[in-house]
Formats: C-alpha cells, sequence, structure tokens
C-alpha cells in the first residue's frame, strides 16, 4: 500500500488564481513531511517541511502547506499563482531511511 | 559548486552493457540516497548511505544494480547487464544525518536504454 496519496495526477489553473494540491499520507509513515517541485529536466528542489509545532508551514515561492492530523493530509497550497509556478509537485514523508513520494501532481498554469 | 553534481545528465547505452553513473552530494552533508524516476512508476528508493555504516541496500531492484561511496563523499551506482526497463531518471540526494533533515537533489542522470 502508497504511504502517500497525492490525489490529483494534474491540476490545470488559471494565472493569478488560487491552488490547493491535495496530499494524505498513512499511519505507517513518521509526520515528517516535505513538499517538493521539480521543473523540466531539473532534480526536486524542497519547496517546505513539517517536521513539528505550527501545523501551518510556509515554504518558498509563497508556497505554504497545513498539517492535518485527525485528516493525515498535507495540502499545499498558493493564493495566487503565477506562470512559473508551472511544475511537477511532490509531496513526500519520511521513511526509515528514505523519503517516501507521492506520484506526483502535475501543476499547469493558464495565462 | 553548492548543490548535489551528477554526471553524465543524458546516458544512452544498448541492452546488456554496463553503465556508471557519478554522484557528488554537498560538501559536509553525510548521508545519501539513490533515487529512480520511471514514467508512471514515480520516484523509487534505491539505496542509502550514512557515514561508515553499512549501506540500505533494500531498494535496490536486482542484483544487477551496485553502490559504492568512497571516502565518505563521492557515490557511484553502477547497473550490469542493462535492460530496456532500467531507462529512467536517477537521482542522488544528500543531507546531514538525522532523521529530519531534508535532501538536496541533483539534477539527475536521464539514461536510456536501446
Amino acid at each position: 500500500a502508497q504511504s502517500v496519496t497525492q490525489l490529483d495526477s494534474q491540476v490545470p489553473v488559471f494565472e493569478e488564481a488560487p491552488v490547493e494540491l491535495r496530499c494524505n499520507y498513512s499511519s505507517s509513515v513518521s509526520v515528517y513531511l516535505f513538499w517538493y517541485v521539480q521543473y523540466p529536466n531539473q532534480g526536486l528542489q524542497l519547496l517546505l517541511k513539517y517536521l513539528s509545532g505550527s501545523t501551518l508551514v510556509k515554504g518558498i515561492n509563497g508556497f505554504e502547506a497545513e498539517f492535518n492530523k485527525s485528516q493525515t493530509s498535507f495540502h499545499l497550497r498558493k493564493p495566487s499563482v503565477h506562470i512559473s509556478d508551472t511544475a511537477e509537485y511532490f509531496c513526500a514523508a519520511r521513511g526509515a531511511n528514505n523519503l517516501f513520494f507521492g506520484t506526483g501532481t502535475r501543476l499547469t498554469v493558464i495565462p | 559548486g553548492a548543490g548535489v553534481s551528477q554526471s553524465p545528465s543524458n546516458k544512452v547505452t544498448e541492452k546488456g552493457k554496463d553503465v556508471e553513473l557519478r554522484c557528488d552530494p554537498i560538501s559536509g552533508h553525510t548521508a545519501l540516497y539513490w533515487y529512480r524516476q520511471s514514467l508512471g512508476q514515480g520516484l523509487e528508493f534505491l539505496i542509502y548511505f550514512q557515514g561508515n555504516s553499512a549501506p540500505d541496500k533494500s531498494g535496490l531492484p536486482s542484483d544487477r544494480f551496485s553502490a559504492e561511496r568512497t571516502g565518505g563523499s563521492v557515490s557511484t551506482l553502477t547497473i550490469q547487464r542493462t535492460q530496456q526497463e532500467d531507462s529512467a531518471v536517477y537521482l542522488c540526494a544528500s543531507s546531514f544525518g538525522g532523521f529530519n533533515q531534508p535532501q538536496h537533489f541533483g539534477d539527475g542522470t536521464r539514461l536510456s536504454i536501446l
């Protein structure tokens, strides 16, 4: 069974509109959670991480995510997207010696 | 540079050949990871090195895959007798030791098996 689930494989959104990319994790993984972004032909870049403390985590490029223990979710949000946000986004949870990744969400920002 | 460096960026080879992929981690990072990114498979963990400890090889898909990390720094992932299903992007990441340390990724090696 997959430990991290990204519910949407593709999300199209108009420029300057808000966006939410959904991520759920299973109780079998730790609650060290991460969001990464991957631009074409590049590696993964860390957007933000949740380790402990405040459930609202702010990251780079105006993104934020909220850890919700009761719903086992860690959804990524941005209030107003730009064309440059078009990329693949991966949610991940820390395992014993590695990260468990979701299958990714392709965000396409439409002008 | 300051980031994780991987080489080559692209590799095309014939089925049955051996390939070596190189990863140069961020200086000072004690942990090093290899992942494979395939279409339809997402990101799969392959192997993990931490300092001088025995590596966690639990993600290697077959005995054709092996990896070394020399001197606690540079790592080489070797695939012997390559198969077409080995075609993928191979990503290396490094981090400081510690369970909660974020991993920093290189740009990957795109491997194509003809």
